[in-house]
C-alpha cells in the first residue's frame, strides 16, 4: 500500500497570503494524485487530479505540482473560504489518502 | 448536476452487518461511464476507500475490507448499496457515497454529505 505523508499537519495563515502544502508518497505515484478540500461537516470537494489539473469550478488561485514522491498544492492568496482541511489522494497503486493538512486563520 | 444521498441505520450493534444505500440523483447510474464508491472517514482520521461498483455490477473492494465487504447495484432505482458484516467499534466511522471517475481512473468528483454510522451495544 502506497502511505500518503502530508506536512505540515496544521499550517496558520492570513487571508491574502500564500498557502503551501505538501504531500510525498511512500513510493511513486507518477502524476496519479488529486486534491481535496474539506470543510466541517461537509464532504471532500475534489480540487485537482492528476497532479496539476483544476477540477470543474475550481478557482486560478488554487494549483499543483510535482512528479514522482513529492507534490504541493499551492493557494496563490487565502480567501476566508480556503481554511478547510486538505487532503492528497493517490490512484497508483489502490486508492489511499493522506491524513490531511488543517489550514487555520492566523 | 449529480447528486447522492446516503441512507441507512446510525446504529449497528457489533458483529451485526452494516448496511447503507446511496441513491443518485440528476444522473443515471446505468448511462455507464462513472464507478460508484464507498468511502469512510473514521473519527478525527482520515479517508479510506472501501470499494466501487459499475453498473454492470462488477466490483472491486480494498483489499483489507474485502472479506467482509459487499457492494450491489439497483439500476431500477438508481442505487448502489454498501453491507459490511461482522462490524466493531473501529468500524464507527462517517460513510460516503461518492462518483468515481473513469478518464481518468479513480478519482472522487461528486460525494454524498455523509452518513455518520456508529457501532455500539
Amino acid at each position: 500500500e502506497i502511505v500518503l505523508t502530508q506536512s505540515p499537519a496544521t499550517l496558520s495563515l492570513s487571508p491574502g497570503e500564500r498557502a503551501t502544502l505538501s504531500c510525498r508518497a511512500s513510493q511513486t505515484v507518477s502524476n496519479s494524485l488529486a486534491w481535496y478540500q474539506q470543510k466541517p461537516g461537509q464532504a471532500p470537494r475534489l480540487l485537482i487530479y492528476d497532479v496539476s489539473n483544476r477540477a470543474t469550478g475550481i478557482p486560478a488561485r488554487f494549483s499543483g505540482s510535482g512528479s514522482g514522491t513529492d507534490f504541493t498544492l499551492t493557494i496563490s492568496s487565502l480567501e476566508p473560504e480556503d481554511f478547510a482541511v486538505y487532503y492528497c489522494q493517490q490512484r497508483s497503486n489502490w486508492i489511499t489518502f493522506g491524513q490531511g493538512t488543517r489550514l487555520e486563520i492566523k | 448536476q449529480v447528486q447522492l444521498q446516503e441512507s441507512g441505520p446510525g446504529l449497528v450493534k457489533p458483529s451485526q452487518t452494516l448496511s447503507l444505500t446511496c441513491t443518485v440523483s440528476g444522473g443515471s447510474i446505468s448511462s455507464g461511464g462513472y464507478y460508484w464508491s464507498w468511502i469512510r472517514q473514521l473519527p478525527g482520521k482520515g479517508l479510506e476507500w472501501i470499494g466501487y461498483i459499475y453498473y454492470s455490477g462488477s466490483t472491486y473492494y480494498s483489499s483489507s475490507l474485502k472479506s467482509r465487504v459487499t457492494i450491489s447495484v439497483d439500476t431500477s432505482k438508481n442505487q448502489f448499496s454498501l453491507k459490511l458484516s461482522s462490524v466493531t467499534a473501529a468500524d464507527t466511522a462517517v460513510y460516503y457515497c461518492a462518483r468515481t471517475m473513469t478518464s481518468p481512473l479513480y478519482y472522487f468528483d461528486y460525494w454524498g454529505q455523509g452518513t455518520l454510522v456508529t457501532v455500539s451495544s
